[in-house]
């Protein structure tokens, strides 16, 4: 079955500055990665995803990019602020398969 | 005009007893999911719901048993709950009836503590 692996496990950059996290999954057959912010005491919430057909995608600050070759995906996130604080997750599925999360990423965005 | 929404929000209970919590999405969408999210954040389904139909059980214990009474509901019960059930556990759900490849929508969350 699928797995996804997710680096760092804990970020921490100063406001203003980039963050970038990187996922990899396992199985060739995924074509769908969403991901997620946690805030506390919150539900996940969709940021932004992508499909295998398209290379990188973007809104506002969030950008995402897929190397369906190397089977990995990245987040990147531009100008942080506070409120990007949050636990964020990447996942990967494909039609019939159910949504396997990575470990999370424990962002913290220093004023 | 919450999307996804569940009760209750925290749960709090002995070893041994039965709980159930409730799930309902107004999104209008074909799929509803059970999560499970440990204290170490690691998020895992549970069970996966399509028209009142169980389309997916991740080998989670017969003890835990959804119920969908119509495609807005999925409620989970908990029988002779254990101390290893604490967690949060989150509702679901997504717009079509194959999931795969399909953007899904999480309520805020029912953290259960079993004392």
């Amino acid at each position: 079955g699928e797995n996804v692996e997710q680096h760092p496990s804990t970020l921490s950059v100063q406001e203003g500055d980039s963050a970038v996290i990187k996922c990899t999954y396992s199985d060739s057959a995924s074509n769908y990665f969403p991901w997620y912010k946690q805030e506390l005491g919150k539900g996940p919430q969709l940021i932004i995803d992508i499909r295998s057909n398209v290379g990188e995608k973007k809104d506002q600050r969030i950008a995402v990019t897929l190397n369906k070759t190397a089977k990995h995906f990245s987040l990147h996130i531009t100008e942080t602020q506070p409120e990007d604080s949050a636990v964020y997750f990447c996942a990967a599925s494909s039609r019939g398969q159910n949504f396997v999360f990575g470990p999370g990423t424990r962002l913290s965005v220093l004023p | 005009d919450t999307a996804v929404s569940q009760t209750p929000k925290y749960l709090v209970t002995q070893m041994g007893n039965d709980k159930s919590i409730k799930c309902e999405q107004n999104l209008g969408h074909d799929t509803m999911y059970w999560y499970k999210q440990d204290s170490k954040k690691f998020l895992k389904i549970m069970f996966s719901y399509n028209n009142k139909e169980l389309i997916i059980n991740e080998t989670v214990p017969n003890r835990f048993s959804p119920k969908s009474p119509d495609k807005a509901h999925l409620n989970l019960h908990i029988n002779s709950l254990e101390l290893g059930d604490s967690a949060v556990y989150f509702c679901a759900s997504s717009p079509h009836r194959d999931s795969g490849g399909d953007t899904q929508y999480f309520g805020p969350g029912t953290r259960l503590t079993v004392l």
